[in-house]
């Protein structure tokens, strides 16, 4: 059964720092693995997808990058904002379709 | 496109009714998941269709929960009958076997009294 796990769970940085959220899964045989953000009371917007065979991707400020072997995914952003406070959340998909999600980071920039 | 819509957002019943959860996946997208969020729980995948048919299961807790997907363009999740631990958002996402990128819809916010 793949297990999703995000650390940490929550981060608090001043705005502009740079900052890495980790997501590690136990079940290397992915089909691909997709960054999403939440903000309160809201729905996930997808922010990133990087297929099994890839091994990151970039949109704007933020890079994913993904070690299929170590299980184990990144998410930089680059010159946080306040704007960018919200939760992160990883989710890990099999050849099956099915995904499993991880329990998400709780960001907060401050101003 | 409007992207997914998923109805009611809100809800709100006693315990022991009929609930009706509603979902349009983005035309074209052959893949259509159902989660639930709670805190204490976080994001689970209860059942996922691929071309109007269930693939798995196996995350829908109990015989109280059922889905259908008679058609491409809508899917219904219900419960019957609702228990207080079921209150929840419960989102709708759709994909194709193309792109792989999961689309949510807004989520319904259901309270069981």
């Amino acid at each position: 059964k793949q297990e999703v796990t995000q650390i940490p769970a929550a981060l608090s940085v001043p705005e502009g720092e740079n900052l890495v959220l980790n997501c590690s899964f136990t079940d290397s045989a992915i089909y691909n693995l997709q960054w999403f953000r939440q903000d309160p009371g809201k729905g996930l917007t997808s922010l990133l997808l990087i297929q099994s065979s890839q091994r990151e991707q970039t949109s704007g400020r933020l890079n994913a990058s993904l070690d299929k072997s170590s299980g184990r995914s990144t998410l930089y952003i680059a010159a946080s904002q306040p704007g960018d406070s919200a939760t992160y959340l990883c989710a890990v998909r099999t050849n099956a379709g099915k995904s499993t999600f991880g329990d998400g980071t709780t960001l907060t920039v401050k101003p | 496109d409007a992207g997914v819509i998923q109805s009611p957002r809100h809800e709100v019943t006693e315990m022991g009714q009929e609930v009706t959860l509603r979902c349009k996946p983005i035309s074209g997208h052959d893949y259509l998941f159902w989660y639930r969020q709670t805190m204490m729980r976080g994001l689970e995948l209860l059942i996922y269709f691929n071309n109007n048919v269930p693939i798995d299961d196996s995350g829908m807790p109990e015989d109280r929960f059922s889905a259908k997907m008679p058609n491409a363009s809508f899917s219904t999740l219900k419960i019957q009958p609702s228990e207080p631990r079921d209150s929840a958002v419960y989102f709708c996402a759709s994909t194709n076997s193309g792109s792989s990128i999961q689309f949510f819809g807004p989520g319904t916010r259901l309270t069981v009294l």
